[in-house]
């Protein structure tokens, strides 16, 4: 099984940088998302790891570390329209490839 | 491709009625997911189409669910005999593959309330 942690709530300053952590334990890893979700919406995807390291994506970057079981996702130059939940998700490595979702870091950029 | 559709977005409904939920995935996407999530929560899981074969099922879908994927193309989700904890948000996704960064291209979701 997988069990996902991650920050329930952050507050960050519009232009500012903000991290956003994400911890899990997995019995097979294959893979971890970041995606995005307005409120009322679907979600979006931001970003995939499968290897240890950084990957950038314009304002977004996201990290992970395979042996610490550890992910983080970094914003920069914050917008108001950042205001959102990031949800971290691990897929499986299985036929499925399903993924398994953290509950969201809910992001609130203030002015 | 105008990506994941879903209908209708928003069913209210009285307990005990039956409701279906329909999805149409990117038309090349042969795998298609079905999740649920409620307010504050991350999506869970319900069940998993490659085509038209239904290869994995959650646990937390009851026998009062079902889901069809005729033909690998649109998929429908029934519930029947609702209950109040069943409102939820209903999500659907569809992805081409389990490698590399092929990542869920979500619809924008049944929302369902029962009364």
């Amino acid at each position: 099984g997988q069990n996902i942690d991650q920050p329930t709530e952050m507050t960050a300053t519009e232009g500012a940088i903000v991290q956003i952590n994400c911890t899990y334990q997995t019995s097979g890893f294959n893979g971890l998302f970041w995606y995005q979700q307005h409120a009322g919406e679907a979600p979006t995807f931001l970003s995939y790891n499968v290897l240890d390291g950084l990957e950038e994506k314009g304002r977004f970057s996201s990290f992970l570390s395979r042996s610490k079981g550890y992910s983080y996702l970094l914003l920069k130059e914050l917008q108001m329209k950042d205001s959102a939940s990031y949800l971290c998700a691990v897929r499986e490595r299985t036929n499925a490839g399903k993924s398994t979702f953290g509950d969201g870091t809910t992001l609130t950029v203030k002015p | 491709d105008t990506g994941v559709s879903q209908d209708p977005r928003h069913k209210i409904t009285k307990r005990g009625q039956n409701v279906t939920f329909r999805c149409d995935p990117i038309s090349e996407h042969n795998r298609l997911y079905w999740y649920r999530q409620t307010l504050g929560q991350g999506p869970e899981f319900l069940t998993y189409f490659q085509n038209e074969a239904q290869l994995e099922k959650s646990r937390l879908l009851s026998d009062r669910f079902s889901a069809e994927r005729p033909k690998g193309s649109f998929s429908t989700l029934e519930i029947q005999r609702t209950e109040q904890g069943d409102s939820a948000m209903y999500l659907c996704a569809s992805s081409s593959g389990t490698g590399g960064g092929y990542g869920y291209t979500f619809g924008s979701g049944t929302r369902l309330t029962v009364v």
